[in-house]
């Protein structure tokens, strides 16, 4: 059973400040995403990740993928508040699951 | 890029009654739709995988009796909830893929149901 998993799964940290989130998932799969959520919202896709080493940035996002690690990171740079909200990782195989989430607070 | 419309956006009805929520892509043929349910501060959790012209799959432990799903035509999926009860509460996504791109492609997701028994 794929399961997936993320880390931590509550994020508190300051404007300007970095940091970056882990996601761990337990079977084969050559393809991860990463969504959004708002409060009381559906999901924004925030990147694809197609193939082993694949890199992609947005804005202060960058997103990677291992897939020999089975493992994908969310990196953020010079966190700003309108980034709080709740991230998701998930792995695709023949259907999508999620991960746990990381629900990350940014402060001034 | 490709739409997934989701109706109703919120539903309020009483215990015991049943609801459907409809899922629709709106520019392209869906072969393939999923349904997920959130429990506040949760993660996603995979109900039923829907396939255009088959009997939905089921993930463990979802009561395929209680959750009815319906992929009559390559744009739409219905999810019923039937004999609804407080517990079923929860917010209700779905999202499909284009199938034209083949089986694995990204999925998109609709903008999600609320639903409250009461």
């Amino acid at each position: 059973e794929l399961k997936v998993e993320q880390n931590p799964l509550f994020l508190s940290m300051q404007e300007g400040k970095n940091y970056t989130i882990y996601c761990n998932y337990s079977t084969t799969s050559d393809r991860l995403y990463w969504y959004r959520q708002d409060p009381g919202k559906s999901l924004e896709s925030l990147f694809v990740l197609l193939s082993n080493g694949a890199v992609k940035q947005e804005g202060r996002l960058m997103a990677s993928l291992d897939t020999k690690a089975r493992l994908s990171t969310l990196h953020i740079t010079a966190a700003v508040h309108d980034l709080s909200a709740t991230y998701f990782c998930a792995s695709d195989t023949d259907k999508l699951i999620f991960g746990t989430g990381t629900r990350l607070q940014v402060f001034p | 890029g490709a739409v997934v419309s989701q109706h109703p956006s919120w539903v309020i009805c009483k215990s015991g009654t049943s609801v459907k929520i409809e899922c629709r892509s709106l520019d392209f043929q869906a072969t393939t739709m999923f349904w997920y349910r959130q429990f506040p501060k949760q993660s996603l959790m995979l109900m039923a995988t829907s396939n255009e012209g088959s009997k939905a799959t089921y993930e463990q432990g979802v009561e395929k009796d209680k959750f009815l799903i319906n992929h009559a035509s390559l744009t739409l999926s219905t999810l019923t909830v039937t004999s609804a009860h407080p517990e079923d509460s929860s917010f209700y996504i779905c999202s499909a893929r284009d199938g034209a791109r083949g089986s694995n492609t990204e999925a998109f997701f609709g903008q999600g149901t609320r639903l409250t028994v009461v």
